[in-house]
């Protein structure tokens, strides 16, 4: 059974504040993802990454910078945190190639910047 | 890019009846088109999905139609039940392209 976790369900953060939002997959997966959840916008993608140390922008990566050190582990850093920040985000992974795509999610972190 | 289009943003069906949710893509390369669920307080977690060689495909109550002409695609719940109320999410990709594009969900309440 797939399993990603996230560091926090809930975090609170003062604007200008660097921030660090961590996830774990422990299913050996090439892929992660990392989007904001709001509503009446979907499911937007800020980055992902394909492989160890690569990292490619979403749709919106302004604000946010990404990092991808071993397989298992993909970080999402917001340099100075900003209130229209304020958001759900959700970490996910899947397996490369046709036939892998379903992507199995975080159980999301919801971030407040006062 | 890819842009996805779900309707409705909001559906209200009485229990046992069927809902249906539809959305549009924009790229007539795309060949992958799943669709998640979400439970509220949950993660998203995939419920069925349809490639664009396959024009229907059916797992029990539910089931997604393609439209490859027209770039649409449809998800279809009969038999409505209380656990399917959930926010459905609508996606798109292309094979050798890892990025889902998602719609923008459609909030489905089943009134019992």
């Amino acid at each position: 059974d797939v399993k990603v976790t996230q560091s926090s369900r809930y975090l609170v953060k003062r604007t200008g504040e660097k921030v660090f939002l961590e996830c774990v997959q422990d299913m050996d997966h090439e892929n992660m993802f990392w989007y904001r959840q709001d509503p009446g916008l979907g499911l937007r993608l800020i980055y992902f990454s394909y492989d160890v140390k690569m990292k490619e922008k979403g749709d919106i990566p302004e604000g946010y910078s990404v990092s991808r050190e071993k397989k298992e582990r993909f970080s999402l850093i917001l340099e100075s945190a900003s209130t229209n920040q304020t958001s759900m985000y959700l970490c996910a992974s899947s397996l490369s190639g046709q036939g892998q795509e379903t992507q199995y999610f975080g159980p999301g972190t919801r971030l407040l910047v006062l | 890019g890819e842009n996805v289009e779900q309707h409705p943003s909001t559906l209200s069906v009485q229990e046992g009846d069927s809902a249906v949710i539809k959305c549009t893509y924009s790229d007539s390369a795309s060949n992958y088109f799943p669709w998640y669920k979400q439970e509220l307080g949950k993660r998203p977690q995939l419920i069925i999905d349809i490639r664009s060689n396959v024009g229907e495909k059916k797992d029990q109550r539910i089931a997604v139609t393609l439209n490859k002409t027209a770039k649409h695609f449809s998800l279809h719940i009969t038999e409505t039940q209380p656990e399917d109320s959930a926010v459905y999410f609508c996606a798109a990709s292309r094979f050798g392209n890892e990025k889902l594009t998602f719609g923008t969900g459609t909030r489905l309440t089943i009134i019992p």
